[in-house]
């Protein structure tokens, strides 16, 4: 029974560059949601991907995009990187209408932004 | 104030202890609670979900109380690989889509 997939898991880009993160759900699971996790800090809820639409958003601003595609995996795009967005990315995913939407998380990916 | 707001600690306890972390949460319509457990520099897994007053696995068990509006996780006989980062979070009003966590309680448990 996969897991969580994410990759790259590391990634080191320069001040305005773009950058995509990929997420393949567990197995069984239809719902991506992306997160971002600060040093110190929880995670912060970026945006959730149902049936290939953003079902909901947190406070993040449009330079940060994504998409879910047909075999529910999904990407995190950042445009105009700012050295503020290094962080780990965490992609999490679960089943909907599952009692109580519980989300298990992949390994991450840590981007560095020099 | 913080949607979700846990004692960053670090908590240092003995080997064997019993130790408790509380987390308290603003949304009173918040309806399904998570603990989960994350180690240095990798993912937050999950320990343990909690949606009515209650739920207890092994030496694990967390309680809700919703009229403090607070959760606590209970680890009893502490153990070295208990040392851990543990996070709690809730979904807001709709149960699901956006968890929103706490900073994260830091655990060391020495020999």
């Amino acid at each position: 029974d996969a897991g969580v997939t994410q990759s790259p898991t590391h990634l080191i880009k320069t001040r305005g560059q773009q950058v995509t993160l990929r997420c393949s759900p567990k197995s069984g699971h239809d719902t991506v949601s992306w997160y971002q996790q600060a040093l110190g800090q929880g995670p912060q809820f970026i945006f959730q991907y149902y049936e290939e639409e953003e079902r909901q958003r947190g406070n993040f601003p449009d330079r940060f995009s994504g998409h879910q595609f047909p075999n529910y995996s999904s990407e995190l795009n950042v445009n105009a990187l700012l050295l503020g967005d290094s962080a780990l990315y965490l992609c999490a995913s679960s089943l909907a209408g599952e009692v109580a939407d519980t989300q298990y998380f992949g390994p991450g990916t840590r981007l560095t932004v020099l | 104030r913080k949607e979700v707001e846990q004692d960053p600690g670090p908590f240092n306890v003995p080997e064997g202890a019993t130790v408790a972390f509380n987390c308290t949460y603003s949304n009173s319509a918040s309806q399904s609670f998570f603990w989960y457990r994350q180690d240095c520099r990798k993912e937050p897994k999950l320990l343990m979900s909690v949606y009515s007053s209650g739920n207890e696995d092994g030496r694990f068990t967390a309680q809700l109380n919703r009229a403090s509006q607070y959760i606590s996780l209970l680890i009893r006989d502490s153990k070295l690989s208990d040392s851990a980062t543990y996070l709690c979070a809730c979904h807001g009003s709709s149960n699901t889509g956006k968890l929103i966590f706490g900073q994260g309680t830091t655990l060391q448990v020495k020999p």
